[in-house]
């Protein structure tokens, strides 16, 4: 079993919806999480940090609940330039050095 | 401009002849790290430095070598690529911040590998 899963989707969404996915994590002794943004097989960029408190920035807002293992990922107000793929990862669990990714969501925006 | 270099970007070779891909960073980060992403599977972690002279395996590191004798320097070496090795790579690089895990991962372009 993968430590970092996810839905692969795609998700369509109409532009001006929100759309929202999570991640699940198994090892419940990851200590930062992440979501990066990949457009199609290019490098993988940070979109956010995930805080135990929650973050927002802009239109997209992260969750982290460590009770049932995952995070979450919520984009409103969706724009075309949303579509991408959308990875977590989670890191510092055995070894801070060690940092899992999820296969990634794909989102697909649609006018 | 801060960046991840990688080379080759891209590279068909056959089983068992030796390649590198480099992988240079120019923003004096202590931590590397190589990936493979292959469809389906999502980026799976090779080898990681947390330093000069500092490497440990990361999920899948048979069949590569890393070495880290400069801070921006961290070479991938596949000693006898074989077919299964064929996969896109990423080199990544971030700074040690105080605390566990935390700092922005800034990854390479790619490099994209296909052993025949």
């Amino acid at each position: 079993r993968k430590e970092v899963e996810q839905d692969p989707g795609p998700f369509n969404v109409p532009e001006g919806a929100t759309v929202a996915f999570n991640c699940t994590y198994s090892n419940s002794a990851s200590q930062s999480f992440f979501w990066y943004r990949q457009d199609c097989r290019k490098e993988p960029k940070l979109l956010m940090s995930v805080y135990s408190s929650g973050n927002e920035d802009g239109r997209f807002t992260a969750q982290l609940n460590r009770a049932s293992q995952y995070i979450s990922l919520l984009i409103r107000d969706s724009k075309l330039s949303d579509s991408a793929t959308y990875l977590c990862a989670g890191g510092g669990a055995d070894s801070w050095g060690k940092f899992q990714f999820g296969a990634g969501t794909q989102v697909v925006v649609t006018p | 401009e801060a960046q991840v270099t990688q080379n080759p970007r891209y590279l068909i070779t056959v089983t068992g002849k030796k390649l590198t891909v480099t992988c240079s960073q120019n923003m004096n980060h202590e931590y590397m790290s190589w990936y493979r992403q292959d469809p389906g599977l999502g980026l799976r972690q090779i080898y990681y430095s947390m330093n000069v002279e500092v490497t440990d395996k990361g999920d899948v590191p048979e069949g590569y070598k890393v070495s880290r004798k400069e801070k921006r320097n961290f070479p991938l070496i596949l000693e006898s690529p074989s077919p299964n090795q064929t996969s896109l790579y990423f080199c990544a690089s971030k700074r040690v911040a105080l605390g566990l895990g935390t700092g922005e991962l800034f990854f390479g372009e790619g490099s994209r590998l296909t052993v025949l």
